[in-house]
């Protein structure tokens, strides 16, 4: 079945680096992505959706600035989490979609700023 | 805007025992549904879903859920719980497809003892 690889699946960094990190599609061609983020023990919040050669779309308070999103072909969507600080904290998740069916998600990325 | 509540965040049942897990919904369209289950420090997997076809819909692991329009709920439910069936289930909704985005419930915690 269809198979969404996230990497890294876990990162710790200082504060005020950025961090990168890759979703792929390993054996679809997914147009859109999603992100998500999820604190300990509560549910997903979409943070944005990618779209593969336009700018991401993103959901209300969330700083585009902060989290970039690129989504530069139909296999790879990256977010990168700009000058990180320990409240972006957090467990990140994609999914991609293959046509018309439901998302695909990955196994998520712990995020970790010190 | 369409939302969903999960009702319990924390369910228990014994090995064996009936599951239910409780998904209300709220949407101004025909819905589609969805269940999802969590892992720890993994990504969400789709159990099933509801695409206004068949009312009682069959998914993996022995899973089934009911959509009722009259009470607006779409509850999971599994005849005889495993210990393999611990961990999080996250009910969602989309408002214009199986490939669109999802607005996630808070989840429910399935725990199951011997």
């Amino acid at each position: 079945g269809a198979v969404v690889s996230q990497h890294p699946s876990w990162v710790i960094c200082k504060s005020g680096t950025s961090v990168k990190i890759e979703c792929r599609s390993l054996d679809f061609q997914a147009t859109t992505m999603f992100w998500y983020r999820q604190f300990p023990k509560q549910s997903l919040m979409l943070m944005a959706t990618s779209n593969e050669g336009s700018k991401a779309t993103y959901e209300q308070g969330v700083e585009k600035d902060k989290f970039l999103i690129n989504h530069a072909s139909l296999t790879l969507s990256t977010l990168t989490v700009t000058s990180a600080h320990p409240e972006d904290s957090s467990f990140y998740i994609c999914s991609a979609i293959d046509r018309n069916q439901p998302q695909h998600f990955g196994d998520g990325t712990r995020l970790s700023i010190l | 805007a369409q939302s969903v509540t999960q009702l319990g965040s924390h369910v228990s049942v014994s090995e064996g025992a009936l599951v239910l897990l409780r998904c209300n919904y709220s949407s101004s369209v025909p819905p589609y549904l969805f269940w999802y289950v969590q892992y720890p420090n993994q990504g969400l997997q789709l159990l099933l879903k509801y695409t206004s076809a068949a009312t009682l819909v069959k998914g993996i692991n022995g899973f089934e859920a009911e959509f009722k329009k009259s009470e607006t709920s779409f509850h999971l439910t599994k005849p005889s719980a495993h210990m393999s069936d611990a961990a999080e289930y996250f009910c969602a909704v989309s408002r214009t497809g199986t490939a669109s985005k999802l607005t996630f419930g808070t989840g429910t915690r399935l725990q199951v003892t011997l």
